[in-house]
């Protein structure tokens, strides 16, 4: 079956404009993660999304990134004002919405994200 | 402080051997770990998860948790060059409302298999 896409697999973008990353999780599945992951560095939690609400946007750099869901599906992360820190993979991930938060995550293809 | 810890490598093993990676944890409250393996340029794929103390075999590989000394780890049996790429131990620190997840990733254990 189909695993999570993501879309654009690669982005390059000048200082200070906006650019938007889309995610498609695996159907059924309700729970999505948003992860940031810097050349040579582990993994950072941005946002999780159950069905269309954002419980925890605890990860989300600055105000300069925002995030929303609708339908239930397909996620869309914005960064406004980009800024060269912001140059990593951007990561989308999704689960099954199990009682205990036990179900495992499944990773997308990734948005590499480029800012000059 | 760190919350997941792992050696972060490069650990060699000669082709067939068995490869063991240790992850450890400061929270004792977590109750689901998982193993992902990442090639390099690639998205983190998962290999295994373990809830319960003890064993759990899948194929060539095997978890091992144990919740008391907080520690999980994955061994490789008849590791393959193919088996080489960085191996990420993350576990659940935090639920988040009742299917919520947040998972701590490690660093990451660069695993080379050598032939």
């Amino acid at each position: 079956g189909a695993g999570v896409s993501q879309s654009p697999s690669n982005k390059v973008t000048e200082k200070g404009k906006d650019v938007e990353l889309r995610c498609d999780p695996i159907s059924g599945h309700t729970a999505l993660y948003w992860y940031r992951q810097s050349l040579g560095q582990g993994l950072e939690f941005l946002i999780y999304f159950q069905g269309n609400s954002a419980p925890d946007k605890s990860g989300l750099p600055s105000d300069r990134f925002s995030a929303e869901r609708t339908g239930g599906s397909v996620s869309t992360l914005t960064i406004q004002r980009t800024q060269q820190e912001d140059s990593a993979v951007y990561l989308c991930a999704s689960s099954l919405s199990l009682s205990g938060g036990t179900g495992p995550q499944y990773f997308g293809p990734g948005t590499r994200l480029l800012v000059l | 402080q760190k919350e997941v810890e792992q050696n972060s490598g490069p650990l060699s093993v000669p082709e067939g051997a068995i490869a063991s990676l240790n992850c450890t944890y400061s929270d004792r409250g977590s109750q689901s770990f998982f193993w992902y393996r990442q090639y390099s340029g690639k998205s983190p794929e998962l290999i295994m998860f373990i809830y319960s103390n003890g064993d759990k075999e899948d194929g060539r590989f095997t978890a091992q948790l144990n919740k008391a000394s907080q520690y999980v780890s994955l061994l490789i049996r008849d590791s393959q060059p193919s088996d080489s790429a960085t191996y990420l131990c993350a576990v659940n620190i935090e639920n988040i409302g009742e299917y919520g997840n947040k998972l701590v990733f490690g660093a990451g254990t660069i695993l080379r298999v050598k032939s």
